[in-house]
Parts: structure tokens; sequence; C-alpha cells
């Protein structure tokens, strides 16, 4: 079945610091790619998507790029702030058959501290 | 309101015990979906609502758990006779109108269920 493997953290930077979270996805077909975050007290909400191949989404200085060759969506970002920790999952739409809608299958989760 | 609200916040029971979840969704989304999420894992889908049916019950791990939608609107997930592996925190999230891919999911906070 379809699945996502994300980088396990915790990840620790100090501010200003090069950010990269791994993402890598098995599915059948073509799904669209999603990085969700979570900050602390917060619920989920989405950071970026990109719907086909070498898309690139990007929001709030965070970057990822559908590679569909490398079955990869990996976040970046160049220079990370304080106010950037917080929890980042990685997933993938999965087409439900019957309604016609999409669940979404997540990665675990990375946390990512980032220091003063 | 403005976002996707759930409650109670947390729930702790004893095993055994039946428990309550609820879902209020952003009014006029037709979607409505319950994810999962234990300790160390990523979210699991447990199922989706189109309106008050549910097309997609594939997600719910076993006949303990049950969820209904009423008026398209408020959505409550039932967990009886709770074992400790139910622990986890329950998230719930809605889409806009109509189907297909790429409709954002908005989480709600989620709902931290402890089974002592």
């Amino acid at each position: 079945g379809d699945s996502v493997t994300q980088m396990e953290g915790p990840v620790t930077l100090s501010e200003e610091a090069f950010l990269t979270i791994n993402c890598t996805y098995t599915a059948t077909g073509y799904p669209s790619l999603f990085w969700y975050v979570q900050y602390p007290g917060e619920g989920l909400q989405l950071l970026l998507k990109a719907t086909k191949a070498d898309d690139k989404g990007s929001n709030k200085g965070f970057e990822a790029t559908y590679r569909k060759e490398t079955t990869s969506f990996h976040l970046e970002k160049g220079s990370v702030q304080v106010s950037d920790s917080a929890v980042y999952f990685c997933a993938l739409s999965a087409f439900i058959t019957q309604g016609g809608s999409e669940k979404l299958v997540f990665g675990k989760g990375t946390k990512l501290t980032v220091n003063p | 309101g403005a976002g996707v609200s759930q409650s109670p916040s947390n729930k702790v029971t004893e095993k055994g015990k039946d428990v309550e979840l609820r879902c209020d969704p952003i009014s006029g989304h037709t979607a409505l979906y319950w994810y999962r999420q234990r300790l160390g894992q990523g979210l699991e889908f447990l199922i989706y609502f189109q309106g008050n049916s549910a097309p997609d019950k594939s997600g719910l791990p076993s006949d303990r758990f049950s969820a209904e939608r009423t008026g398209e609107s408020v959505s409550t997930l039932t967990i009886q006779r709770t074992q400790q592996e139910d622990s986890a925190v329950y998230l719930c999230a809605s889409s806009s109108p109509g189907t297909g891919i790429n409709n954002e999911q908005f989480f709600g906070p989620g709902t931290r269920l402890t089974v002592l």
C-alpha cells in the first residue's frame, strides 16, 4: 500500500542554519505530496504542497520539490528561525475509490527544535 | 467558529469503558475525516464522511470503533470497551465542498485519549 518514510528526529539546529528533512514515498499512481506542520499547542496546518512531478511547493521560506524519479519530497529551508520549532509531517494523497475523495497517508513526523 | 473544533481536548478513561469524541467541522465543509496518531507513529486514517454517509470505513481498527455524522456537520467517533492500545491523539479534518483531488484538509486540535 501507499506509504511515506521521513527522516526520524529529533532535529536540533541553531538559528540561521540550513534545514533538510528527508521524505520518500511509495505509491501507486501519481499522488499529490504535502508537508504539514504542527506548532506547539496547535493543530496540523498545511505548509506546502505539490501536485505533479517537478512541481515545487513553497511557503514561509520552506521549499520542497516533487521528484518522481527518486520518489522524494525533501523539505528545505535556507535559514531557520526559533519560530520554526515544530513537528513536520510529510504526507501523500491516496484516492478513496468510494466517494471520490482523498485520504492523507502520513509519515511519522520529525520534531525540529531551533535554538537561538 | 473559524476552524475545526474537537472536544474534549483530553480524555482519561478506564479500560473497558466507552468514550465519545466530537468533531465540529468548518461550516459548509461536506467532507470530514478522522485520523489517529499513536505515540511515535504517523497519523492513521480511520474513516471518511461525504455528507452524512461514510463511503470509506476501511481504516477503523476494529468493530469497537464506530462513527456517525449528522446534519452534514458534527461527527462523533465512539470507541466501545476501550483498550490500552486505543490511547492516542484522535484528529478530525474537514475539506471544502465537492470532491476531487487536492482539496486541502483543515485539521482540528485533536483529542488526547488515555486509557488506563
